[in-house]
């Protein structure tokens, strides 16, 4: 069984315009990752936010974590075609090495 | 060498055959996952293994049977399968298995076609 919900569950934008995309969880975690999946491929791993920060920045990529409300929030800035593609939270806890993906968000950039 | 090879690319099988999907790192990671994808789904954890042992089987059917011989390889045998098998079969691996401590590396997975 897996972790949590994101929504939303597809996202459609013009290009330049930021995408947010929401995820919950559901137990205590050691750190939440955000991963991004093209059609069909492997994941790619893009951040990773520990339990006891609250923000995060990478390029164009802002995460927030908010553990009172075990919710995190992935922003993509000045979005591009390029970014088109799913993209899952994943949490990992203090207790073992698992990894659990949230449902994702379809995100398609319009050029 | 920064990748997870995963191979075949595609597989099509009856429900009676046996066969095996692989996965191979050369990162020098100690910890290997095996997660199975339907269409539009997540990523659903299945095996994990640290330090070549099994540490985590998500009350996987036995049919599938993972195998890892060595710290670079680990495969996952499949034996009498049913059609809702059918699935892309991803294969990860991360540098520590200490619990926290894994981003995961992906490979380009194995696409299952159960007949």
């Amino acid at each position: 069984s897996q972790q949590g919900e994101e929504d939303p569950q597809a996202l459609s934008i013009q290009e330049g315009e930021n995408a947010t995309m929401n995820c919950s969880y559901k137990t205590s975690i050691n750190n939440l990752q955000w991963y991004r999946q093209n059609s069909g491929r492997g994941l790619v791993h893009l951040i990773l936010i520990r339990s006891n920060e609250r923000e995060k920045h990478s390029g164009r990529l802002r995460v927030t974590l908010d553990t009172s409300k075990k919710s995190s929030s992935l922003l993509i800035t000045a979005s591009r075609a390029a970014d088109t593609a799913s993209y899952f939270c994943a949490t990992a806890t203090h207790l073992n090495n698992d990894m659990r993906f949230g449902a994702g968000t379809r995100l398609t950039v319009k050029p | 060498d920064t990748e997870v090879t995963q191979t075949p690319k595609h597989l099509v099988m009856g429900m009676t055959n046996k066969k095996s999907l692989k996965c191979e790192q050369h990162m020098g990671h100690r910890a290997m996952y095996w997660y199975k994808q339907k269409a539009k789904k997540p990523p659903e954890l299945m095996f994990v293994y640290s330090y070549e042992k099994l540490s985590i089987n998500e009350s996987v059917p036995s049919r599938f049977s993972p195998e890892c011989p060595n710290s670079s390889l680990l495969n996952l045998h499949l034996h009498a399968l049913q059609p809702e098998d059918s699935a892309l079969y991803l294969c990860a691996s991360s540098q520590d298995p200490r619990p926290g401590a894994n981003v995961l590396t992906f490979g380009a997975g194995s696409r299952l076609t159960v007949l």
